[in-house]
C-alpha cells in the first residue's frame, strides 16, 4: 500500500511569507508526528497527535508554528511570517497505535524541503 | 533532557572490512534505541530496535546501560551499505523520537 505521502516535496518562500505544509499519513495509522530536519543535523521532533488531538507540541520552536489534523487524518503544519532559519526539511511520519511512551514503528514521508529567502 | 551523540559525521571504510558506528545517549531512565537508515534518494526507515535483539541486514546492535551505548556493528561490510545512519531514542513518556545528527557510512569498493 501507499507509504506517508507529503505535498509540496519542495517549497521556495520568501521572507514573511506564511507556507502550509501537507502530510497524508498511511490509512488507519493513528499517531502522527512532525520533525524538523536542519542540514547537516538529525531530525527533531516537532508536535505530535493521536488522532485529531495534539497531545506534544512541546518542540515546536515558536508560536508561529502551527499543526492541525482537524479529521484525525491528514495533518498541516503551517509556519506564519516565515524566517530565514525555518529552511530546513520538514518530515511526517505516522504509526499504527497510540504512542504514550510504547514504541510502534514510525513510518517515515519524504519529507517537504523549505527555502526561506 | 535526553540527548543522542553520534562521533563520526563520516565513516568510510573498504568493502568486506568491519564497521562499527557509534552511539551515546544521556537519559536517566530505561529508553527505547533504535537505528534509522537513509538510502541515496530514499526516505528514512527503520533499521533495527533494541528490544528485538534481531539483525537486519547483517547489522546488530547492543545496548550496554553501562557505557550508555547502542553502537552499530556489522563485520563484512557490503557497497550497499552506504547510507547515512541515526540513532535515535524514545523514553520517558516522550512520543517523539531524539536523534543523534547521523553518520554517513561510505562503502568503498
Amino acid at each position: 500500500g501507499a507509504g506517508v505521502s507529503q505535498s509540496p516535496r519542495y517549497k521556495v518562500a520568501k521572507r514573511g511569507q506564511d507556507v502550509a505544509l501537507r502530510c497524508d499519513p498511511i490509512s488507519g495509522h493513528v499517531s502522527l508526528f512532525w520533525y524538523q530536519q536542519a542540514l547537516g543535523q538529525g531530525p527533531e521532533f516537532l508536535t505530535y497527535f493521536q488522532n485529531e488531538a495534539q497531545l506534544d507540541k512541546s518542540g515546536l520552536p515558536s508560536d508561529r508554528f502551527f499543526a492541525e489534523r482537524p479529521e484525525g487524518s491528514v495533518s498541516t503544519l503551517k509556519i506564519q511570517r516565515t524566517q530565514q532559519e525555518d529552511s530546513a526539511v520538514y518530515l511526517c511520519a505516522s504509526s499504527l497505535g497510540a504512542s504514550g511512551g510504547s514504541y510502534n514503528e514510525q513510518f517515515f514521508g519524504p519529507g517537504t524541503r523549505l527555502t526561506v529567502l | 533532557a535526553q540527548r543522542v551523540t553520534q562521533p563520526e559525521k563520516l565513516l568510510s571504510v573498504f568493502k568486506g572490512a568491519p564497521v562499527e558506528l557509534k552511539c551515546n545517549y544521556s537519559y536517566s531512565g530505561s529508553p527505547e534505541l533504535f537505528w534509522y537508515v537513509q538510502y541515496s534518494r530514499q526516505r528514512l526507515q527503520l533499521l533495527l530496535r533494541h528490544i528485538s535483539r534481531e539483525s537486519i541486514k547483517g547489522f546488530t546492535a547492543d545496548l550496554n546501560k553501562g557505557e550508555t551505548s547502542f553502537h552499530l556493528k556489522k563485520p563484512f561490510a557490503q557497497e550497499e551499505d552506504s547510507a547515512m545512519y541515526y540513532c535515535a531514542l524514545q523514553g520517558g513518556g516522550a512520543d517523539g523520537l531524539t536523534f543523534g545528527k547521523g553518520t554517513h557510512l561510505i562503502i568503498q569498493p
